[in-house]
């Protein structure tokens, strides 16, 4: 079974503070994604990465940077972390096209920033 | 704009019938339309994917339909069982390469004893 794991489930951090949120898979998909998830709003994608190095802008990119050292790593970047940025933060991973497009998402890290 | 509306009030259906979803599209020509299920707290789970030249896909007591003219898929769960009761996402893929998907909002479904 794909497995995408995420570093943490609930993360409190201070306004202004850097965030990391760190995502793994263990399928070796060339394909990773972040979304952020809030009532009202549904998942909505702020990075994709297509390869190790490569990165891609969703749909809600301000305020956070990604980074992809190693295929199986992707990481989430908040520079400073603001209250809006309060939400359900989202992992997944796809194989190449052409493979199938189905994601497979990770448990999810719920961070609140005070 | 590109919109994907899904019911947003919650389906109540009584043990045993089928559940009928629906995602409704605009502003889209997607080459693929997905549906996964999301448990509370948890990620989504991918359930079934359909392409633009698929009419219908089954998967155990599971369909989805695809109609590219009325811009409409149908998720359709059979003999419902109250573990059937989760929110169920929409999402498509509008062409080739490694774009995210778009997701609809959900629907969330509660099958009754």
């Amino acid at each position: 079974d794909v497995k995408v794991t995420q570093s943490s489930r609930y993360l409190v951090k201070r306004t202004g503070e850097k965030v990391f949120l760190e995502c793994v898979q263990d399928m070796d998909h060339e394909n990773m994604f972040w979304y952020r998830q809030d009532p009202g709003l549904g998942l909505r994608l702020i990075y994709f990465s297509y390869d190790v190095k490569m990165k891609e802008k969703g749909d809600i990119p301000e305020g956070y940077s990604v980074s992809r050292e190693k295929k199986e790593r992707f990481s989430l970047i908040l520079e400073s972390a603001s209250t809006n940025q309060t939400s359900m933060y989202l992992c997944a991973s796809s194989p190449h096209w052409g493979q199938g497009l189905e994601q497979y998402f990770g448990p999810g890290t719920r961070l609140t920033v005070t | 704009s590109q919109k994907i509306e899904q019911n947003s009030e919650a389906l109540n259906i009584q043990e045993g019938k089928t559940a009928t979803l629906t995602c409704n599209y605009t502003n889209y020509s997607p080459a693929y339309l997905q549906w996964y299920r999301q448990d509370p707290g948890r990620g989504p789970v991918f359930l079934l994917l359909i392409r633009e030249n698929e009419k219908e896909k089954r998967k155990e007591r599971l369909k989805v339909t695809f109609d590219t003219t009325l811009k409409q898929s149908l998720f359709h769960i059979t003999a419902s069982q109250p573990a059937d009761s989760a929110t169920y996402l929409c999402a498509l893929v509008a062409g080739g390469g490694a774009d995210g998907l778009t997701f609809g909002k959900g629907t969330h479904l509660i099958i009754q004893p």
